[in-house]
């Protein structure tokens, strides 16, 4: 079945220090690849999106290139905030012909910590 | 528009209650879906309804129940709870997929906080 698998959390970093969350996945069918972000207390929201393989989602400084050939959707942001402090999600969803078809899979998300 | 609401947010059950969780959308949206979130094991799909109408387990259906009621409407059923149902549940809807224009975007509620004693 669909599976994605992202890095160990959880990560702390300084402000204004590089992100790289890495995601990869395995899938049957042509997924749509996602961020999601969960701030404290509060429900998911998505962070950017690639449908095919090349696209780039971007979002509020936050980028991640949907790469075919590694199976893989790596977040990056070149310098983080205090509020970017949150849990990151990468997930999946198949389109016509994917097991899953229609249902989102999603890794079991990272902490991320910014101080100050 | 309040997107994807739920109600309530924290709920406080004894061994063998039940409970039912509310889910409501004004987004027009086909399809909609439960999850519960357990530390370190991400969103786990326990039902969904793909269409007002239809509903299909997902992974982890056991101990639980669901009713469409009408196209906003999707509730989640608790008949007998136990203590390893004690998660925070999320609510999302989406266009359906597949469908012309569908950008598979799921959209969540704020979550209810399920504790069991």
């Amino acid at each position: 079945g669909d599976s994605v698998t992202q890095m160990e959390g959880p990560v702390t970093l300084s402000e204004e220090a590089f992100l790289t969350i890495n995601c990869t996945y395995t899938a049957t069918g042509y997924p749509s690849l996602f961020w999601y972000v969960q701030y404290p207390g509060e429900g998911l929201q998505l962070l950017l999106k690639a449908t095919k393989a090349d696209d780039k989602g971007s979002n509020k400084g936050f980028e991640a290139t949907y790469r075919k050939e590694t199976t893989s959707f790596h977040l990056e942001k070149g310098s983080v905030q205090v509020s970017d402090s949150a849990v990151y999600f990468c997930a999946l969803i198949t389109g016509a012909g994917g097991t899953s078809y229609g249902k989102l899979t999603f890794g079991q998300g990272t902490i991320l910590t910014v101080h100050p | 528009n309040a997107g994807v609401t739920q109600t309530p947010k924290f709920q406080v059950l004894k061994t063998g209650q039940s409970m039912t969780l509310q889910c409501a959308q004004d987004m027009n949206h086909n399809s909609m879906y439960w999850y519960r979130q357990d530390p370190g094991m991400g969103l786990r799909l326990i039902y969904y309804s793909a269409s007002e109408g239809t509903t299909d387990k997902g992974e982890v259906p056991n101990g639980y129940n669901v009713s469409r009621l009408n196209k906003r409407e999707f509730s989640l059923r608790l008949e007998s709870a136990a203590p390893s149902q004690t998660s925070v549940y999320f609510c999302a809807s989406s266009t359906l997929p597949g469908t012309s224009g569908s950008s598979y975007e799921q959209y969540f509620g704020p979550g209810t906080r399920l504790t069991v004693t």
